[in-house]
């Protein structure tokens, strides 16, 4: 079975500095790792995913997270946070058995706030 | 153009009433999904459709259940609404080349007094 956990339900951070959201995994086999962000009252929007391309992964509004293996992780990173970056974002993982399902698990999510 | 959309947005109702929340998807895709996101923001799987086909069914009530009239729509509908139903559910699709990423709608505010 797979699970996500993410370190920190609550991160604050300065206007400007960097933002490092984590997330670990446990999967049986090489998955598919999601950064989705969930403003308030709003749905799910897809930051950046890992599909074993590059473990380097570039997303949306600047954002980027690093896969690594050997670490189970996939934590999310922003040089320079902007106020408008203040939102829950979750981490999931969808495994690779495929057929035309990929069930996503998802982390707690954590809630980012921005000071200005 | 709204690329997955659900109605109604919100829905406040009594215990013990039947509703029904729809979805409707224009991206083409042929697997559609919902997930249930309770008062502590989190979210799991409740069903899976393929090609109007159920295909994951996570150990929910009886009482819910989805129906595909084709590829484009998935609705849900619940009988005898219980006070733990008060939840957000999310419709999401995923299907051609990239199918192992899904598109969430905006989501359904169920309230049940």
């Amino acid at each position: 079975a797979q699970s996500v956990t993410q370190l920190g339900s609550h991160v604050s951070v300065s206007e400007g500095a960097l933002v490092l959201l984590r997330c670990n995994y446990s999967s049986s086999v090489p998955p598919y790792l999601f950064w989705y962000v969930q403003y308030p009252n709003q749905g799910l929007q897809l930051l950046l995913k890992y599909t074993s391309a590059a473990t380097l992964v570039k997303g949306i509004n600047g954002f980027e997270a690093e896969f690594k293996k050997s670490e189970t992780s996939f934590h999310l990173t922003k040089p320079s946070a902007h106020m408008s970056d203040a939102a829950e974002y979750f981490c999931a993982v969808s495994d690779r058995s495929g057929g035309s399902n990929y069930k996503l698990t998802f982390g707690k999510g954590t809630l980012l706030t921005v000071n200005p | 153009d709204t690329a997955v959309s659900q109605t109604p947005k919100y829905l406040v109702t009594q215990m013990g009433n039947d509703k029904s929340i729809k979805c409707e998807q224009n991206l083409g895709h042929d697997t559609m999904y919902w997930y249930k996101q309770d008062s502590k923001k989190f979210l799991k799987i409740m069903f899976s459709y393929n090609n109007k086909e159920l295909i994951i069914n996570e150990t929910v009530p009886n009482r819910f259940s989805p129906k595909s009239p084709d590829k484009a729509h998935l609705n849900l509908h619940i009988n005898s609404l219980e006070l733990g139903d008060s939840a957000v559910y999310f419709c999401a699709s995923s299907g051609g080349i990239l199918r192992e990423t899904q598109y969430f709608g905006p989501g359904t505010r169920l309230l049940v007094l």
